[in-house]
């Protein structure tokens, strides 16, 4: 069974305190992996989509990599609004459907 | 550049009545999914359509779960005889194309909070 597995549950960094969540996956064959951002209340926001180990995408604050069997969102120098819970899904060979993980609610302190 | 619109935002049924969920892709996307968060859970696939047509259903629930996308007007989730399981938020997303690559990443709706009392 296709399985997406994020860690942590949840973090609390102070602002500038730099850090990474992980998510794993085990899928059957790997057609891409997603990161999304949800805010309360609000539906997923779309920030990176890799496809090949080795891949990186960068955007502001934000560095997605992606191996074999794990996928990795590194948040540099976080600021307050970037607390937000971070999604990570895959999508299988053959299929469209998205499997998401249960995601990692971050909070940044001011 | 309007994005994938849901309505309603907020639904309240009551047990055993019809809840319908519509969902308007985004523009010129012709593949449209849908997606249940469940409290403390992770977002789940249900359906995935294109115009007239159900692509996989793998998700959906066996019986009172229908979804379709007609030619012309939006995609509707209908749930008939809703039970106090059923309280969710249910999002839409679509997408350009099915191929592999940037025109295939699934933008999402704000959702639709369905409340059974």
């Amino acid at each position: 069974e296709d399985q997406v597995t994020q860690s942590p549950e949840a973090l609390r960094l102070q602002e500038g305190e730099s850090s990474s969540l992980n998510c794993s996956y085990t899928v059957s064959g790997l057609r891409g992996l997603f990161w999304y951002r949800q805010d309360p209340g609000k539906g997923p926001e779309f920030l990176f989509t890799l496809y090949s180990a080795g891949e990186e995408k960068e955007k502001e604050r934000l560095k997605a990599t992606l191996t074999k069997k794990e996928s990795f969102l590194h948040i540099t120098a976080p600021k307050p609004e970037d607390s937000a819970t971070y999604l990570c899904a895959v999508q299988v060979t053959g299929f469209q459907k998205l499997v998401f993980g249960t995601g990692t609610r971050l909070l940044v302190s001011p | 550049n309007a994005g994938v619109m849901q309505n309603p935002r907020h639904l309240v049924r009551r047990r055993g009545q019809e809840a319908r969920l519509r969902c308007s892709p985004m523009k010129g996307h012709s593949h449209v999914y849908w997606y249940r968060q469940l409290p403390e859970e992770g977002l789940k696939f249900m359906v995935y359509l294109q115009k007239e047509n159900i692509i996989d259903e793998s998700g959906m629930p066996k019986e009172r779960f229908s979804a379709e996308f007609p030619k012309e007007g939006p995609s509707i989730l209908r749930i008939q005889q809703v039970v106090r399981g059923d309280s969710a938020a249910y999002f839409c997303a679509s997408s350009l194309l099915r191929d592999r690559g940037s025109k295939n990443i699934q933008y999402f709706g704000a959702g639709t909070r369905l409340s059974v009392l």
